[in-house]
C-alpha cells in the first residue's frame, strides 16, 4: 500500500491543453516535493513546498500543497511535448531527508 | 560537476548469483540514498546513511540485500543470492547538509533471469 496516492495514474493529451495531477494521503508531511522523470533516467526535483496552503509557481506550472499538508497538486497550462514524463510526488518527513514517494502520473503530450 | 555516478548501468545475472551495485554520490553531501524502482510498486527507499552511517534500513527487502558506506565518497548495494523477483531499476541519490533536495544518479537497471 502507497502512503502517497497519484491520480491519475495516466494521462494522454494534447499539446495546449491544461491538466492536473493530484497527490493524496491520509498522512501529514512536514514538506512536499514533486518530481519529473525522463525513461532512462532518474527523477529531478521540480518544486519543495514546506507550509499548508502554499501555492509555488514554476514558468508554466504551479504546484499547491493541502492546508493540512496531507495531499497537493501540480497544475501544467498550455503542456507541450517537452512536459512528457513520469511525475512523482513525494512527502517528507522527520530528520535526515527521509521520502516517501508517490506512485507517480505517466503523462504524454502529444504535438 | 559530476553528478551522482552509478555503476554499472546495466547488469543482468542468473538467479542465485551475487550482485553488487556502486554508487559514488556529488562531492560534499552527507546523506545518501538507495530506492528501488518497479512497474508495481513504483519508488521504493530501500536505506539511507547521514555522514556514512545507516540511518534507517527498514525498507530492505530481506536479509539477502546489505548496504555499506565505507567513506564519503563510495556507497554498494549488494545482493546475495540474486533471485528474478529483484530485478528493477535501482537508483542512488545524495543530498548535502541543511538541504532536502536529493539528486538522483541514472540508475542501474538490473535483470535476474
Amino acid at each position: 500500500t502507497q502512503l502517497l496516492e497519484q491520480s491519475p495514474q495516466f494521462l494522454s493529451i494534447q499539446e495546449g491543453e491544461n491538466l492536473t495531477v493530484y497527490c493524496n494521503s491520509s498522512s501529514v508531511f512536514s514538506s512536499l516535493q514533486w518530481y519529473r522523470q525522463e525513461p532512462g533516467e532518474g527523477p529531478v526535483l521540480l518544486v519543495t513546498v514546506v507550509t499548508g496552503g502554499e501555492v509555488k509557481k514554476l514558468k508554466r506550472l504551479t504546484f499547491q500543497f493541502g492546508d493540512a499538508r496531507k495531499d497537493s497538486s501540480l497544475h501544467i497550462t498550455a503542456a507541450q511535448p517537452g512536459d512528457t514524463g513520469l511525475y512523482l510526488c513525494a512527502g517528507g518527513r522527520g530528520n535526515f531527508n527521509k521520502f516517501y514517494f508517490g506512485s507517480g502520473t505517466k503523462l504524454n503530450v502529444k504535438p | 560537476d559530476a553528478g551522482v555516478i552509478q555503476s554499472p548501468r546495466h547488469e543482468v545475472t542468473e538467479m542465485g548469483q551475487e550482485v553488487t551495485l556502486r554508487c559514488k554520490p556529488i562531492s560534499g553531501h552527507n546523506s545518501l540514498f538507495w530506492y528501488r524502482q518497479t512497474m508495481m510498486r513504483g519508488l521504493e527507499l530501500l536505506i539511507y546513511f547521514n555522514n556514512n552511517v545507516p540511518i534507517d534500513d527498514s525498507g530492505m527487502p530481506e536479509d539477502r540485500f546489505s548496504a555499506k558506506m565505507p567513506n564519503a565518497s563510495f556507497s554498494t548495494l549488494k545482493i546475495q543470492p540474486s533471485e528474478p523477483r529483484d530485478s528493477a531499476v535501482y537508483f542512488c541519490a545524495s543530498s548535502g547538509q541543511g538541504t532536502d533536495t536529493q539528486y538522483f544518479g541514472p540508475g542501474t537497471r538490473l535483470t535476474v533471469l
